[in-house]
């Protein structure tokens, strides 16, 4: 069955500083990433997605994430947070068959 | 062009009573998916119609109903609430092939309350 593992609850970065959020996944086949971000009584917005061919794939706002097969795993990354970042990120990981698995979800707090 | 919307935006409910949450979508996306949000658990799927007509479960979908009403529209009923059912409730829809545009939008959320 496919899964999606978000190691950390909670992360907080100072404004300016770099961030890099986890995710990882398990899935047989070649899966379809996403990382989506949701604000506070928002619905879900997506940041990036990966389908194939370049491993390092850029989104909004500045985040990039990179797909490492060898590792399940594709992480979040942004080189400088902006107070405005603070939220909640989700990764998530689809099938073939039109289900999406989301992490749990990673609450990121910036310190100005 | 509004989107995914969702109503109500809050409900409160008693334990036992009866609603449907409604979702519409003008982006002619074929699949359409309802998912429930809960602290610490991330989004879970309820039910999903990969295209009109259809209907199929996901993780959750005891204690839930849904029906695709045409290609704009996917509700989800609770028949008897439970207070085991108090959540966000998000609707979504995607273009629904592989290859092209599989990436989903979602709607703003119904905070349902059963007490």
């Amino acid at each position: 069955a496919q899964s999606v593992t978000q190691p950390d609850i909670h992360i907080t970065v100072s404004e300016g500083a770099s961030l890099e959020l986890r995710c990882n996944y398990s899935y047989g086949a070649t899966p379809y990433l996403f990382w989506y971000v949701q604000s506070p009584g928002q619905g879900l917005q997506l940041l990036l997605k990966y389908f194939s061919g370049d491993t390092l794939v850029q989104g909004i706002k500045g985040f990039e994430a990179e797909f490492k097969r060898s590792q399940s795993s594709f992480n979040l990354r942004k080189p400088s947070v902006h107070w405005s970042d603070a939220a909640e990120y989700f990764c998530a990981v689809a099938s073939g068959g039109n289900q999406f698995y989301f992490g749990t979800g990673t609450s990121l707090t910036v310190i100005p | 062009n509004a989107g995914v919307t969702q109503t109500p935006k809050f409900q409160v409910l008693k334990t036992g009573q009866s609603m449907t949450l409604q979702c519409a979508q003008d982006m002619n996306h074929n699949s359409m998916y309802w998912y429930r949000q809960d602290p610490g658990m991330g989004l879970r799927l309820i039910y999903y119609s990969a295209s009109e007509g259809t209907t199929d479960k996901g993780e959750v979908p005891n204690g839930y109903n849904v029906s695709r009403l045409n290609k704009r529209e996917f509700s989800l009923r609770l028949e008897s609430a439970a207070p085991s059912q108090t959540s966000v409730y998000f609707c979504a829809s995607s273009g629904g092939t592989l290859s092209h545009n599989y990436e989903q939008y979602f709607g703003p959320g119904t905070r349902l309350t059963v007490t």
